[in-house]
């Protein structure tokens, strides 16, 4: 398997635009999370699907945030209108769901809002 | 309730120990250990599930104490492919939960 897979890679683009980034979980895997990486707050769990399914977003820091997983093989996470202070590292992650299984994690999209 | 982690950096020669603890203001159900590269994405280490556990791994082992909310990992011997950054994880309970994590130990290990 090619591991978990997310595109794009880096992403530039101007405040207020919108930004949708894309996520391939290993297949079989039936949870998915969203994670954002900054050095100030670290790794933080933005949302989680299980069998597709949105978990728990409590995570998701304002209303522009939005994530979507239409089925088992893909996931998207959308910011809009995007701002400066979403500049992050964008992890999407997926695990056979149990507490007692490791979650894979992707290589990561590095977005910067400028 | 994101765990604490102590300390935030450490600097090792090589062939020398290192201990990072990881604890939590909330009950434990499992602790999760993972090692972040520079610019690369995290990668998991271990799992402990049960209170008092400990597993282990070539020279990286890990002990979790249920009573005390607390889990420490312990690199023994360290290498310099030890060195990136250690974040440990936790669950509200068992589950399909998404992991919390901390802030991260910096580890970094000098010939």
């Amino acid at each position: 398997d090619a591991g978990v897979i997310q595109s794009p890679r880096h992403e530039v683009t101007e405040m207020g635009q919108e930004v949708t980034l894309r996520c391939k979980p290993i297949s079989g895997h039936n949870s998915l999370f969203w994670y954002r990486q900054t050095m100030m707050r670290g790794l933080e769990l933005l949302i989680y699907f299980n069998n597709n399914v949105p978990i728990d977003d409590s995570g998701m820091p304002e209303d522009r945030f939005s994530a979507k997983m239409p089925n088992a093989s893909f996931s998207t996470l959308k910011i809009q209108p995007s701002e400066p202070r979403d500049s992050a590292v964008y992890f999407c992650a997926s695990s056979l769901g149990s507490s007692g299984t490791e979650a894979f994690f992707g290589q990561g999209t590095r977005l910067t809002v400028v | 309730q994101q765990p604490v982690q102590s300390p935030q950096a450490v600097i090792l020669r090589e062939g020398e120990d290192a201990v990072i603890n990881c604890s939590s203001s909330k009950a434990l159900y499992s602790v999760h250990w993972y090692r972040q590269k520079h610019g690369e994405a995290p990668i998991f280490l271990m799992i402990l599930l049960k209170g008092g556990e400990q597993k282990g791994h070539d020279k990286i082992s890990a002990s979790f104490n249920e009573k005390k909310q607390q889990s420490s990992l312990y690199l023994t011997a360290s290498q310099l492919s030890y060195s990136g950054t250690y974040f440990c994880g936790t669950m509200k309970g068992g589950g399909a939960d998404g992991l919390t994590f901390g802030k991260g130990t910096h580890l970094i290990i000098q010939p």
